[in-house]
């Protein structure tokens, strides 16, 4: 079973910014939160990942809460081309931990309008 | 970011014949690759973790002699559906790891049409 809920859609204008909430409040110590999306048709693509403090690249923000058990992922500017499902997953990320294995659930279809 | 490569991007074929989908790491070395398939309207199911010179480990429920895995280089890993039937046709992707807790970069897919 997937260890976050997110909604299941989400609206955004061309041009502003995009904020998708991911819940995961069972996450444990070791597991970092992953974003990845996926354009129809295409494969998976990595967006960011975090483990507690926020973290920013070319692509987004990602900011997690003080009990790591919600996060948000922000796409400052929207484009059309941004309009994917948007998948938030945790796993480890360093050796020791079980949880390798990236388990993708429903995610957020973000549909960014003209 | 690094590239993986899957060929082909799509293939129909005929129920009962076998198919090979091939992964590429195309500007590193993959020790681990992982094989998922994704049907219509659905997320991302892992079908099978490989690593590299070794047998590929399945998730329950995969079948093992129907999806064959070999992954004989670092650079490529191959997916052969054996007696492709129509419940067959799905959405098949890879993704490349330089081990099981890196990131993994994900090739564009495959789509498979079985007749």
């Amino acid at each position: 079973d997937a260890k976050t809920t997110q909604p299941p859609s989400m609206d955004c204008a061309e041009g502003r910014a995009a904020n998708l909430p991911c819940n995961h409040s069972t996450i444990s110590g070791n597991e970092y939160v992953y974003w990845y999306r996926q354009i129809h048709s295409q494969g998976p693509q990595y967006i960011i990942h975090g483990l507690k403090n926020n973290e920013t690249n070319e692509m987004a923000s990602l900011i997690i809460t003080e009990d790591r058990k919600s996060s948000t992922l922000i796409l400052p500017h929207a484009t059309l081309r941004d309009t994917a499902v948007y998948y938030c997953i945790v796993r480890v990320a360093n050796s020791g931990g079980s949880n390798y294995k990236l388990t993708f659930g429903k995610g957020t279809l973000l549909t960014v309008n003209p | 970011g690094a590239v993986v490569s899957q060929h082909p991007s799509w293939v129909i074929c005929k129920s009962g014949t076998s198919v090979k989908i091939e992964c590429r790491s195309l500007d590193f070395q993959a020790t681990t690759m992982f094989w998922y398939r994704q049907f219509p309207k659905q997320s991302l199911m892992l079908m099978a973790t490989s690593n590299e010179g070794s047998k590929a480990t399945y998730e329950q429920g995969v079948e093992k002699d129907k999806f064959l895995i070999n992954h004989a280089s670092l650079t490529l890993s191959t997916l052969t559906v054996t007696s492709a039937h129509p419940e067959d046709s799905s959405f098949y992707i890879c993704s490349a790891s330089q081990g099981y807790y890196n990131e993994q970069f994900f090739g564009p897919g495959t789509r498979l049409t079985v007749l």
